[in-house]
Parts: structure tokens; sequence; C-alpha cells
């Protein structure tokens, strides 16, 4: 059984440019969340795909846009980043539907991302 | 907005003793909470969950309580090992809102040996 992984695990940009985040979800696992964790903070969430559809978004505006694929991974795209978009941002998969409850969450390393 | 807080920064303990970790939650929607601990340059690993219809869930050294009069959880390590040592976070995630869950900002626990 695979676990998360994630792509890549650093990266620099600088103000203004756009980013692609990527992330395999664990073998079996049909949804995948993504979170933002800045400095001294828990993790927020960001948004959720199931079966390649947007299935619940947080307080983030639409420059954070993302996808699922098929088999199930999924990409995260920042355009027009900020400084305080200098995070770290975990991918989380699991086993759910717009109807089941909560399952838990099984996070990859995350990507740690640096705006200048 | 902080929906699920974790008030205690960090926490010492000595090996073998209990460390006891608080989570305090605004939502009564929430149902189902998570404890997760994060080591650095690793993803949080999941620990233990617990559900509304429960106020103690155990799993080895790891016990989680639900008080949902007082909108409080609490995660028990007995005994405390070195190993221990990392960030933990409480999340917390309402029906309505599936996966999507809320976390804590985390406490730092350092078992000293």
């Amino acid at each position: 059984e695979t676990g998360v992984t994630q792509s890549p695990t650093h990266l620099i940009k600088t103000r203004g440019q756009q980013v692609t985040l990527r992330c395999s979800s664990q073998s079996g696992h049909n949804t995948v969340s993504w979170y933002q964790q800045a400095l001294g903070q828990g993790p927020q969430f960001i948004f959720q795909y199931y079966r390649e559809e947007e299935n619940g978004r947080g307080n983030f505006p639409p420059r954070f846009s993302g996808l699922q694929f098929p088999n199930y991974s999924s990409e995260l795209n920042v355009n027009a980043l900020e400084l305080d978009d200098s995070a770290l941002y975990l991918c989380a998969s699991s086993l759910g539907s717009r109807r089941s409850g909560a399952n838990v969450l099984t996070f990859g390393a995350g990507s740690r991302l640096t705006v200048l | 907005d902080q929906q699920v807080k974790q008030n205690s920064p960090s926490l010492s303990v000595q090996e073998g003793r209990i460390s006891i970790l608080n989570c305090d939650y605004t939502n009564s929607m929430f149902d189902y909470f998570l404890w997760y601990k994060k080591y650095p340059a690793e993803g949080p690993t999941f620990l233990i969950s617990i559900s509304s219809i429960k106020d103690k869930n155990e799993d080895g050294r790891f016990t989680v309580f639900l008080n949902k009069s007082a909108k409080h959880l609490s995660l028990h390590i007995v005994p405390s090992q070195p190993g221990d040592s990392a960030v933990y976070f409480c999340a917390a995630s309402a029906l309505y809102t599936g996966n999507q869950f809320y976390f804590g900002t985390g406490t730092s626990l350092t078992v000293i040996p």
C-alpha cells in the first residue's frame, strides 16, 4: 500500500509567478484535500476533490485552483503568487463520498513554497 | 475565526509520566475529531479519532476524551516516551462538511528522558 506522495518537496518562486504542486493519493483512496500550513499555524483547508469534481472549498481566493485526475492524483495551482502564499502545502487523501461522513485523512510530507 | 483552539503551544513531560494535550472547539455541529502527530519535515500522522456518539476512545497508550457540553477534547498519552516528542494537532469536522477538517494550531510536546 503506497502512501501519499507530493512533489516538489521544496520550491522558490517570486511574486506574481504561478506554481503547480502535485499529489498522488494513497492507493484505494478517491478523495484528495489540499491544506495550507503557514508557519506556527495549523493546516487550513483549501479545497477537496472527489471523483474529479471540487467538493468543498475553504476561504481561499480563486487564484487557488485544482484538478483531480481519473487515477485520483491531484494538482494545486496558485496564480499571481503573493508573499503570504509562502507556506507548507499538504495534500491528504481519504476514502469518502459526498454522502458519507468524515474519514481519516492520510497526509503527504508536503511541498514547502517560498515566495520572494 | 479559529473554530478549533489549542491554547498550550508547548508542553514538557518526564518520560514515563502522563501527557495531556487539550483542544477546545466552538462549532457545536462538529461531530468527528482526529488527533495527528507531526515530526519536522514529515506530514501529519493520524493517531486516534473519536466521534460525538462516544466520550472516550483508547488505542494502546493513547486515549482521547470528548466532553461535548464543554466543547472540549483531550489526548492522554500514558506512559510518555521520548519518541512521542512532536507537534500534536487536533482536528474537527461536521457531517455536513464531509472531509473538511478544521485544525488547531498545535501543541509541541517534549518528553524528557
